[in-house]
Parts: C-alpha cells; structure tokens; sequence
C-alpha cells in the first residue's frame, strides 16, 4: 500500500522567512496531493491541493509543487506570519472516488516573531 | 450552515464496552471517512465509504466496524473497544474523495 514520508517533524522560522515542508509517497498511482493544516484544538482544513498532472499551483503565500517522477511533493509558504503556526499534514491518493487516503505525520510549524 | 457533526465530543469508557461514535454530513457527500489522530502518527484512515451500503477498509480498520445505510449518517462502532483505541477521531466528507471536510473531532479514551 501507499506511504508517505513527511519532512521535517518540527520546523521553526523567522516571521516573514519562507518554509518549506516535503513530502514523498511510494505509489506511483497516487494522483491526489492535498495538504492541511490543523491548529492547536482545531479539526483539518485543506490549504491547497494537486493533480498528478500539474507540476505546481499557487494560492497566494502558499504554493505546491510535484515531482512524480521522484514521487515527492512539497509545500512552500512565503512570507509567513504568525497565523502560520500549525501542524501541517502531507497526503496521497488514488482520488479517482472511493481511493483512501494515507497522511504523512505532521510538521509543525512555528513562526516566531 | 454545511457542516460535518460528530457525537460525543468527549467519551470516556471502559474495556469491552460497545460504542458509537456517530457523524453526518449535511451537504449530500457521497464520500465519508473515519481517521484516527495519534501523536506523531498523522491521520490514519481507518474505514471508508464511496456511497450507501459502500464502504472499505482503510489502514487501520481492526477492531472497528462501520454501516452507511443513509447517505448523510456514517457511524463508527467499537465493539469491544480496548486500550489501544484510545485516540482522537475525526470523520469527514467530501465529493468524490476530493477536498475533505473534516467534523470537530471525538477525544475517546479506553480505560
């Protein structure tokens, strides 16, 4: 079955550095790659998410990037505030309904001021 | 307001006991999904279910049983629940396994 690794666990930055989370997966039939974030207390929520045919998509501060070919993906957050400070969780899936979906195991993230 | 619920929020319980843990959805998802939340493990996904009468194993599905016989309801049952069940739960939903909307979490502990 799928896993998918997720690098670093713990990741402190300056406000307004950038930050940058990595993720691999080892099923070349994972197409879907979303990325969620979750604060202190707080259920996931879906910041930005990517097809396996699309090598980057931005949202603002945030942008994903895929290699498949190297079966990683990464998320880079430009700019960060303090609102940044959350775990984030990497996924994959086969996503075409009804896949199910294997996580990575977090990164937090601290913006220090 | 669309929404995912879960019920209980909190439960504390005993070995062996039987419980559910329910969930609905009010924006007519077709896909539904339990997770369990374990420090330093991630989200693992433990049963989900495409449609009604529709559902599958995900990484974790020992110990746990679902049903999904009306498609906003997608209840988790324990039926001998144990120590090691002792997690935080969430269940979510989504269109077609895309963007999941997540309920607010149940906190289980297994005494």
């Amino acid at each position: 079955g799928e896993n998918v690794e997720q690098h670093p666990s713990t990741l402190s930055v300056q406000e307004g550095d950038s930050a940058v989370i990595k993720c691999t997966y080892s099923d070349s039939a994972s197409n879907y790659f979303p990325w969620y974030k979750q604060e202190l207390g707080k259920r996931p929520q879906l910041i930005i998410d990517i097809r396996s045919n699309v090598g980057e998509k931005k949202d603002q501060r945030i942008a994903v990037t895929l290699n498949k070919t190297a079966k990683h993906f990464s998320l880079h957050i430009t700019e960060t505030q303090p609102e940044d400070s959350a775990v984030y969780f990497c996924a994959a899936s086969g996503a075409n309904y009804g896949q199910n979906f294997v996580f990575g195991p977090g990164t937090r993230l601290s913006v220090l001021p | 307001e669309a929404q995912v619920t879960q019920n209980p929020r909190y439960l504390i319980t005993v070995t062996g006991k039987k419980l559910t843990v329910t969930c609905s959805q009010n924006m007519n998802h077709e896909y539904m999904s339990w997770y369990r939340q374990d420090p330093g493990l991630g989200l693992r996904q433990i049963y989900y279910s495409m449609n009604v009468e529709v559902t599958d194993k995900g990484d974790v599905p020992e110990g746990y049983k679902v049903s999904r016989k009306e498609k906003r309801n997608f209840p988790l049952i324990l039926e001998s629940p144990s120590p090691n069940q002792t997690s935080l739960y969430f269940c979510a939903s989504s269109f077609s396994g895309n963007e999941q909307f997540f309920g607010p979490g149940t906190r289980l502990t297994v005494l």
